[in-house]
């Protein structure tokens, strides 16, 4: 069981507001990442983090940001959204080194209207 | 290019059945190959994870291949549950980067009807 939570599950919001999505995992994991997913489609990461004051941009570029001043948090803000920022978030997290198991979030679904 | 290829886009099976759901790659250097269950409206969860050496891993009733030399994978379901239906989604790793990069399929979606 992952123990990896976010929050809000589900949000709908206005144009030009300030919204963060929360991301917290227990399991003392390194790495986090933040990615975007659209209905029927593939993942695409937006954000990752090596460990905490580590931050970087991932393959999809996104207005958002992130900060990681602590492990266990893994923070997304979007400072003015736009409808084109609707979609489902999702948070992950995964021990260092590569061929580790990556356990997600249950996901933040944003609307934007 | 690297991608991940998935097939069927969508699958319809009867109760019971058994289901091989197909992965195919072209990544490279490749890492490892995962498998996750999602359930709509929910985060992916891990079935398996084969590296280069691995040609077959099991979970449960969740089994899955790797031909490294053809780039190509399978997930076979056994005795098919109402709790199956979910997209499954392969995932290629490379080994490129310290991050070593996920390559995501768009995934197949998997009805099971009673």
């Amino acid at each position: 069981e992952a123990d990896i939570y976010q929050t809000p599950r589900y949000l709908v919001i206005g144009t030009g507001k300030k919204i963060t999505l929360e991301c917290s995992q227990t399991m003392g994991h390194d790495k986090m990442y933040w990615y975007q997913q659209d209905p029927g489609m593939e993942l695409h990461l937006i954000h990752y983090s090596y460990g905490v004051n580590s931050t970087e941009k991932g393959d999809l570029s996104s207005e958002s940001t992130v900060s990681r001043i602590r492990t266990e948090h893994f923070p997304l803000t979007l400072e003015s959204a736009r409808p084109s920022h609707t979609s489902q978030y999702l948070c992950a997290s995964s021990e260092k080194g590569q061929g580790n198991t990556i356990y997600f979030g249950e996901g933040s679904w944003l609307t934007v209207v | 290019k690297n991608q991940v290829e998935q097939s069927p886009q969508s699958l319809i099976i009867l109760e019971g059945k058994n289901c091989t759901l197909q992965c195919n790659y072209t990544v490279s250097p490749f890492s490892n190959l995962r498998w996750y269950k999602q359930d709509t409206g929910r985060g992916p969860v891990s079935l398996t994870i084969m590296t280069f050496s691995e040609n077959t891993k099991s979970n449960g009733r969740y089994t899955a291949t790797l031909d490294a030399d053809t780039k190509q994978s399978s997930l076979h379901i056994t005795a098919s549950q109402l709790s199956d239906s979910a997209s499954y989604i392969c995932v290629v790793s490379d080994r490129g980067s310290t991050l070593g990069r996920l390559y995501f399929g768009r995934g197949t979606q998997l009805t099971v009807w009673p």
